[in-house]
């Protein structure tokens, strides 16, 4: 069973695309998150969710939207893509919103922009 | 604001050599402090946590330290495995913050 899980896992596309990667978890958490991992491994959170309610709103720009129609999922959709949105995004979850509680994450989604 | 530095790297190591990470922070207050480890193709996953001073966090081998009065939680496995190679980050969360902040993340290969 997997616990967070992402789609897709790879994703090419070129520029001024629009493009959505979803996200699933079935560990019942309240809090959903979306990170950006660049190509020097630096992870950095983007959104949060806690319930459908934003939380976190990085400072990211408005070309990326994110969308939680329950607790269980939250989707990324990216307008315009950008040669600087390739990345790896990872959604996690965690129980309960706070920094201090274990967060679950998924498998990545590998976006390439050409 | 609060953040974390670790050590550079890529560390490369013989298996059964000892394997430690720096880590140190700077925040307010008494944040909870992490390594997360993310193996090749995965997502990260938690390794070990403290929430408090002198703390100690342990698993799979690897233990850490939440030591206050240096701002630092240092990694490290008396004696690593092949399958220990992996990326490791040190994260911190403030109090009562939702946020988890990340290190630069620590690459490290064990060669047989």
């Amino acid at each position: 069973d997997t616990a967070v899980s992402q789609t897709p896992k790879y994703l090419v596309t070129q520029m001024g695309n629009d493009k959505s990667i979803k996200c699933e978890q079935n560990l019942g958490h309240d809090t959903m998150y979306w990170y950006k991992q660049d190509s020097k491994k630096f992870l950095k959170i983007m959104f949060s969710y806690n319930n459908k309610e934003l939380i976190i709103n990085e400072t990211v720009p408005n070309r990326f939207s994110p969308k939680s129609p329950d607790k269980a999922h939250l989707n990324l959709h990216i307008n315009s893509l950008e040669l600087g949105d390739s990345a790896v995004y990872f959604c996690a979850s965690s129980p309960v919103a706070g920094g201090a509680y274990e967060q679950y994450f998924g498998p990545g989604t590998r976006l390439t922009v050409t | 604001g609060d953040s974390v530095t670790q050590m550079e790297g890529p560390v490369t190591l013989s298996e059964e050599a000892f394997l430690t990470i720096n880590c140190t922070y700077t925040a307010t207050g008494y944040p909870s402090l992490f390594w997360y480890v993310q193996y090749p193709g995965e997502g990260l996953q938690l390794l070990l946590k403290a929430t408090k001073a002198d703390d100690k966090g342990s698993n799979k081998g690897f233990e850490a330290t939440y030591r206050k009065e240096t701002t630092s939680f240092h990694l490290e496995k008396g004696s690593v495995q092949v399958s220990d190679s992996a990326v490791y980050f040190c994260a911190l969360s403030p109090p009562g913050d939702y946020k988890l902040s990340f290190g630069a993340g620590t690459t490290v290969t064990v060669r047989a």
